[in-house]
């Protein structure tokens, strides 16, 4: 079946500082990708999102790949603020259902 | 449009009694799916309805049942709560079934307590 594992956090980090969270994925088929964000207390909501392989996804900043070869979608940010702070969970659409990693939560200090 | 909405926002419950949250999508969406968030444990599919009018299994619905009561609105019964069940349910809703880039927009949550 299809999974996705991402590095557990929580990640702490100083303002403006580089950001990566890794995500691979096992999955049949060629899934469409996502970073979804959840801020304390809220609901998940998209981020980004990637269709194919090769595929950029990007937003506020964010981006992450869509690597076929290596089965993986890492998030990054060249310049992380404290509002960025939250949960970020990866995930992959099979034919109708996402299946989501476990989470990683990251933390920004001023 | 206040998209995505649930209630109650807050229960606690004693074992065995039962309850109903409920969940409604004012987007014209044809899906919709029920979640539950565990520490250290991601979002688990609890039921969905691809479309009005059909339900089906994700990956942990024991001791659920859901109804599509209508286009709009997805409701998640516990008939007897279990302190397992202790979590927070999010709902969700997505335009079309199928489509591989196809979004998500979630509630805000309503967390639960089973004593």
């Amino acid at each position: 079946g299809n999974s996705v594992t991402q590095m557990e956090g929580p990640v702490t980090l100083s303002e403006e500082a580089f950001l990566t969270i890794n995500c691979t994925y096992t999955a049949t088929g060629y899934p469409s990708l996502f970073w979804y964000v959840q801020y304390p207390g809220e609901g998940l909501q998209l981020l980004l999102k990637a269709t194919k392989a090769d595929d950029k996804g990007s937003n506020k900043g964010f981006e992450a790949t869509y690597r076929k070869e290596t089965t993986s979608f890492h998030l990054e940010k060249g310049s992380v603020q404290v509002s960025d702070s939250a949960v970020y969970f990866c995930a992959l659409m099979g034919y109708s259902t996402l299946t989501f990693g476990k989470g990683t939560m990251l933390l920004v200090s001023p | 449009n206040a998209g995505v909405t649930q209630t109650p926002k807050f229960q606690v419950l004693k074992t065995g009694q039962s309850m109903t949250l409920q969940c409604a999508q004012d987007m014209n969406h044809n899906s919709m799916y029920w979640y539950r968030q565990d520490p250290g444990m991601g979002l688990r599919l609890i039921y969905y309805s691809a479309s009005e009018g059909t339900t089906d299994k994700g990956e942990v619905p024991n001791g659920y049942n859901v109804s599509r009561l209508n286009k709009r609105e997805f409701s998640l019964r516990l008939e007897s709560a279990a302190p397992s069940q202790t979590s927070v349910y999010f709902c969700a809703s997505s335009g079309d079934r199928g489509r591989p880039y196809d979004e998500q927009f979630f509630g805000p949550g309503t967390r639960l307590t089973v004593l």
